[in-house]
């Protein structure tokens, strides 16, 4: 079955620090990837996908992530974090059959201090 | 930017009570989605629907929830009788089909609370 872990629940970094969110999948086939970002009380807000060809997608907001197919990641990367980056980041995969339901990860709560 | 359009923000109902958390995906998207987030928990998947029928659904998509499309536009969602369980963010997502169309967009949610 199709699962995805986000092994960190919180990560909290300075303001101006790199960032690594990290994300495993399970998936037979090739998966979609995905990043959300949910600020509290908000939506979920697309920040970059993955479907095929280069394997460093480029985001909004200055994300880009990276995906591994020989170790089934999908890590989320900035260079240097601002403090309205603080909010939960989700990790989805989408199956590329089927009517394509999106598998969320439990998701990783980011604090940025000053 | 076309959006999936959400109402209402927040509702508040007494249990037992029938909810209909209302949805307006993109236009020329053809599958849609509904899912839910409890408070501090993942989005978990509900239900897919396309081409005027439910394509998949999960165990939490149980006989108290049904979809529909009524008109052409707008996706519902109904919680017949409403369990205190049933409070979370509800969230409505339209998918278009294959290359740069392909990808979700989500509302912004629904959150329901059960009293």
């Amino acid at each position: 079955a199709q699962s995805v872990t986000q092994p960190d629940i919180h990560i909290t970094v300075s303001e101006g620090a790199s960032l690594e969110l990290r994300c495993n999948y399970s998936y037979g086939a090739t998966p979609y990837l995905f990043w959300y970002v949910q600020s509290p009380g908000q939506g979920l807000q697309l920040l970059l996908k993955y479907f095929s060809g280069d394997t460093l997608v480029q985001g909004i907001k200055g994300f880009e992530a990276e995906f591994k197919r020989s170790q089934s990641s999908f890590n989320l990367r900035k260079p240097s974090v601002h403090w309205s980056d603080a909010a939960e980041y989700f990790c989805a995969v989408g199956t590329s059959g089927g009517y394509n339901k999106l598998i969320f990860g439990a998701g990783t709560r980011l604090a940025v201090h000053p | 930017e076309p959006e999936v359009t959400q109402t209402p923000s927040h509702q508040v109902t007494q249990m037992g009570q029938e909810v209909i958390l209302r949805c307006v995906p993109i236009s020329n998207h053809l599958y849609f989605y509904w899912y839910r987030q409890i408070l501090g928990q993942k989005v978990e998947f509900l239900v897919s629907f396309y081409n005027n029928e439910i394509s998949e659904k999960s165990e939490i998509f149980d006989d108290q929830f049904s979809v529909e499309r009524p008109d052409g536009s707008n996706f519902t969602l109904k919680i017949r009788s409403t369990k205190l369980e049933d409070s979370a963010m509800y969230f409505c997502a339209s998918r278009g089909t294959g290359g740069s169309n392909y990808g979700y967009t989500f509302g912004s949610g629904t959150r329901l609370t059960v009293v």
